[in-house]
């Protein structure tokens, strides 16, 4: 079993629309959990940070996570063409290696106007 | 300059050339690593610095050999690669704390590798 699954889409939605991405984890000493979104020839860019279980909002975007479940989400509402990117979750921790990140393959997202 | 910058952006090569990638952070931090993304695969962690320090050699075969002369600059030296090397190659910067903490890494834009 791979350490973090995540979907790879790809991903279409229009306009407006209630994105929902999610990804699973095997690993339960991981505490620390990102969402990074990858525009097409860039490098990743830190979108959403948690610690342990709960729920963050910024903006358009909720990021939700479910330790007990092993299960975390990442919500855009009101996608707009501008979110068009593949979003990666990324998550570290346990064992004095806080800074080793695990990545899931990423999911390709297109919102179409 | 802000941030993470890579050169080069791309770069082809052949099986026999020699050639190296630059990274430089702008964000002073004390950690730095490398990574490989491949098209279908999670970011491959293959190697970090920490303080100056190699602290991790993910199994990377030693074609591709790094530097930390400091801790603002990273340089990967490849030579001798193989197709299935070519990639993406990202370098990411955070600041590791002594009680650690999930530190945030912020990546460049990588180099479009090809080998031929």
């Amino acid at each position: 079993q791979k350490e973090v699954e995540q979907d790879p889409g790809p991903l279409s939605v229009p306009e407006g629309a209630i994105v929902s991405l999610n990804c699973t984890y095997s690993n339960s000493a991981f505490q620390y959990f990102m969402w990074y979104r990858q525009y097409s020839r860039k490098g990743p860019e830190l979108l959403m940070y948690t610690y342990s279980s709960g729920n963050k909002e910024d903006g358009r975007f909720t990021a939700q996570v479910d330790k007990s479940s092993k299960y975390i989400s990442l919500f855009i509402r009101d996608s707009q063409p501008s979110d068009s990117a593949t979003y990666l979750c990324a998550m570290s921790g346990g064992g004095g290696s806080n800074y080793k990140l695990t990545f899931g393959k990423g999911t390709l997202l297109t919102v179409n106007p | 300059e802000t941030g993470v910058t890579q050169t080069p952006r791309h770069l082809v090569m052949g099986m026999t050339n020699k050639k190296s990638l630059k990274c430089e952070q702008h964000l002073g931090h004390n950690a730095m690593y490398w990574y490989k993304q491949s098209a279908k695969k999670p970011l491959e962690l293959m190697f970090v610095y920490n303080f100056k320090e190699q602290t991790e050699n993910n199994s990377v075969p030693s074609r591709f050999s790094p530097e930390c002369p400091n801790s603002s600059h990273l340089f990967l030296h490849l030579h001798t690669l193989q197709p299935e090397d070519s990639a993406l190659y990202l370098c990411a910067s955070s600041q590791v704390s002594a009680a650690g903490g999930g530190e945030t890494q912020y990546f460049g834009p990588g180099t479009r590798l090809l080998v031929l």
